[in-house]
């Protein structure tokens, strides 16, 4: 079975802090994905990466920056934490052929105060 | 742009009743297209997909049919159980876009008996 890792499940930071989030996959997928899930907002894309060192803006990247320095490690960095980053942080890989389904990680729920 | 709108939730159903979510979508070309599912506290898993127009996904008694025409991807079960209580997203992945997907913003169902 597919595993998505994440290093935390609950974190409290606050404003102006960096923060890391790590995620490790062991399927040696090549894409791996962050979002950011929030009531009424569903999942939103922050960053994806389809290779090592190679990463691509999603939707929401303002604010954000990711790392990837190994195939199964794909960090989230918060630059300086704001309040408005407080949500639910979701983790997914997913092999590099068409139509593969993601495999999620459990979350990281971030407040920021 | 790509964009994928759900029903709003909660949907509150008895045991045995039939479910029906409503999922349409924007998209250019010819998407695939996804239902995920949360439950509690886990991450999302996918629970079918289609990717093509007139595919019918299906998967646990769930079903989905691809319908170009109506661009609609309505996820249905004859008979739902109160384990099927969980959040339920829609996506689509658009034509070259890798395995990005663009969600819904999520529906909500609660099984009672």
């Amino acid at each position: 079975d597919v595993k998505v890792t994440q290093s935390s499940r609950y974190l409290v930071k606050r404003t102006g802090e960096k923060v890391f989030l790590e995620c490790v996959q062991d399927m040696d997928h090549e894409n791996m994905f962050w979002y950011r899930q929030d009531p009424g907002l569903g999942l939103r894309l922050i960053y994806f990466s389809y290779d090592v060192k190679m990463k691509e803006k999603g939707d929401i990247p303002e604010g954000y920056s990711v790392s990837r320095e190994k195939k199964e490690r794909f960090s989230l960095i918060l630059e300086s934490a704001s309040t408005n980053q407080t949500s639910m942080y979701l983790c997914a890989s997913a092999p590099g052929r068409n139509n593969s389904p993601l495999h999620f990680g459990n979350g990281t729920r971030l407040t920021v105060t | 742009g790509n964009s994928v709108t759900q029903m709003e939730g909660p949907v509150t159903l008895s045991e045995e009743a039939f479910l029906t979510i409503n999922c349409t979508y924007t998209a250019t070309g010819y998407p695939s297209l996804f239902w995920y599912v949360q439950y509690p506290g886990e991450g999302l898993q996918l629970l079918l997909k289609a990717t093509k127009a007139d595919d019918k996904g299906s998967n646990k008694g769930f079903e989905a049919t691809y319908r170009k025409e109506t661009t609609s991807f309505h996820l249905e079960k004859g008979s739902v159980q109160v384990s099927d209580s969980a959040v339920y997203f829609c996506a689509l992945r658009f034509t070259g876009g890798g395995n990005k997907l663009t969600f819904g913003t999520g529906t909500q169902l609660k099984v009672e008996l």
